[in-house]
């Protein structure tokens, strides 16, 4: 069975701080992403990474960075944490295929920002 | 820049009802098609995908159809239940992502299904 495991359900944490939240999937998958999800915006993708130590840009990377050391964990990292980071994040791996690569989303990490 | 629309926002329908949800795109060059279901306060399921070649994938009493020329992609749930109670979402794979393939998504349709 497929599995993407995110590190924390639910955080609180305080302005400036730094964060981290952790993904990690089973699957011997290339891709993983970070999106954020929030109330009249939909998903946005944050950053994706499609191979050890590779990282890319999505819609809307400021204020975030990632890491990839290790092909199953791919960690999102809040440099100094600011409330209008409050949200739900997700994370979600897939195969490096073309046309068949199914994208399996971990349960999400609702994070708040005081 | 691909836009993806799902209509209605909201459905509410009783129990036993078959129903379509409906994911429409600007950009009709995709890899594939994926239908998710979330429940509240928790993370997407898969539901199908459909690659762009394909006109069709079921799974139980659900059936997905893709339309890819016109843009349009529908989500068929046959007899539905309450527990088919969740917000849906659509989401397209463009050929423009890269080797990525990172999805472009809906806002999603949130299902009722009264009993």
């Amino acid at each position: 069975d497929v599995k993407v495991t995110q590190s924390s359900r639910y955080l609180v944490k305080r302005t400036g701080e730094k964060v981290f939240l952790e993904c990690v999937q089973d699957m011997d998958h290339e891709n993983m992403f970070w999106y954020r999800q929030d109330p009249g915006l939909g998903l946005r993708l944050i950053y994706f990474s499609y191979d050890v130590k590779m990282k890319e840009k999505g819609d809307i990377p400021e204020g975030y960075s990632v890491s990839r050391e290790k092909k199953e964990r791919f960690s999102l990292i809040l440099e100094s944490a600011s409330t209008n980071q409050t949200s739900m994040y997700l994370c979600a791996s897939s195969l490096l295929g073309l046309t068949y690569n199914e994208q399996f989303f971990g349960p999400g990490t609702r994070l708040t920002v005081l | 820049k691909q836009e993806v629309t799902q209509i209605p926002a909201a459905l509410s329908v009783p129990e036993g009802e078959n129903l379509v949800l409906n994911c429409s795109f600007t950009d009709s060059a995709i890899y594939n098609l994926q239908w998710f279901r979330q429940d509240p306060g928790k993370g997407l399921t898969s539901l199908l995908l459909i690659q762009s070649s394909q006109r069709e994938q079921t799974s139980g009493r659900l059936n997905a159809s893709l339309d890819k020329s016109s843009g349009r992609s529908t989500l068929y749930i046959a007899a539905s239940q309450p527990g088919d109670s969740a917000t849906y979402l659509c989401a397209v794979q463009l050929i423009s992502s890269g080797s990525a393939r990172q999805l472009t998504f809906g806002s999603g349709t949130q299902l009722t299904v009264l009993p």
